[in-house]
């Protein structure tokens, strides 16, 4: 089946730095990607739709400025969070949806996500 | 918008028994898809079965089935013979078939499987 990469799997940081988490597909083209945020015990919140070669779509209530999302390749998406703090402390996932399928039955697949922890 | 509802927030099984998740969803399309995912403790998130909402026939995929009730916005999932492997956080998830690939899931059943 196909696989999605997200990388770091857990990350600690100090307020006020900044933080990258990575996502690939490794075996097949995905044009778009999703990143989540999932706080404990709850469902995923989708953050945005990242779209390859242009610009992220954000949910509304979503910091643009502060979760920076770059998608420069048919294989990589990544979310950046800016000046971090401890209340963006959370679990991010990322799934890619594979271009090659037909839309009407494309799939989405799921990284295995990262947690971040800021100090 | 599209809704998506469990109204379980845990369940519990015996071991080799049959439970059943439920899901109920609110839209006004036609078009759409229907999805449930596993989520272990590993937090991997991994699908176990979809439903196209114009076929009739109900998704199996080996001890996981579906009950599609589409007069009823109804999509609830039946495992059967629960092994230990099926304790898990189960997401409910919908995607319009016409206007992007965006998943909106319901808040989530906690399965717990008793040896």
């Amino acid at each position: 089946g196909a696989v999605v990469s997200q990388h770091p799997s857990w990350v600690i940081c100090k307020s006020g730095t900044s933080v990258k988490i990575e996502c690939r597909s490794l075996d097949f083209q995905a044009t778009t990607m999703f990143w989540y945020r999932q706080f404990p015990k709850q469902s995923l919140m989708l953050m945005a739709t990242s779209n390859e070669g242009s610009k992220a779509t954000y949910e509304q209530g979503v910091e643009k400025d502060k979760f920076l999302i770059n998608h420069a390749s048919l294989t990589l998406s990544t979310l950046t969070v800016t000046s971090a703090h401890p209340e963006d402390s959370s679990f991010y996932i990322c799934s890619a949806r594979d271009s090659g399928q037909f839309d009407r039955f494309s799939i989405q697949y799921f990284g295995a996500g990262t947690r971040l922890s800021v100090l | 918008a599209q809704t998506v509802t469990q109204s379980q927030p845990e369940m519990s099984v015996q071991e080799a028994e049959t439970v059943t998740l439920s899901c109920t969803y609110d839209t006004s399309e036609s078009d759409y898809y229907l999805f449930w995912y596993k989520q272990p403790p590993s937090r991997q998130m991994i699908l176990v079965i979809r439903q196209e909402a114009y076929k009739q026939q109900n998704a199996t995929e080996n001890r996981f089935s579906v009950n599609f009730q589409k007069a009823a916005k109804s999509f609830s999932l039946k495992i059967s013979d629960s092994q230990l492997g099926d304790a898990a956080m189960y997401f409910c998830a919908y995607r319009s078939g016409t206007s992007g690939s965006r998943l909106t899931f319901g808040e989530g059943t906690q399965l717990t499987v008793n040896p």
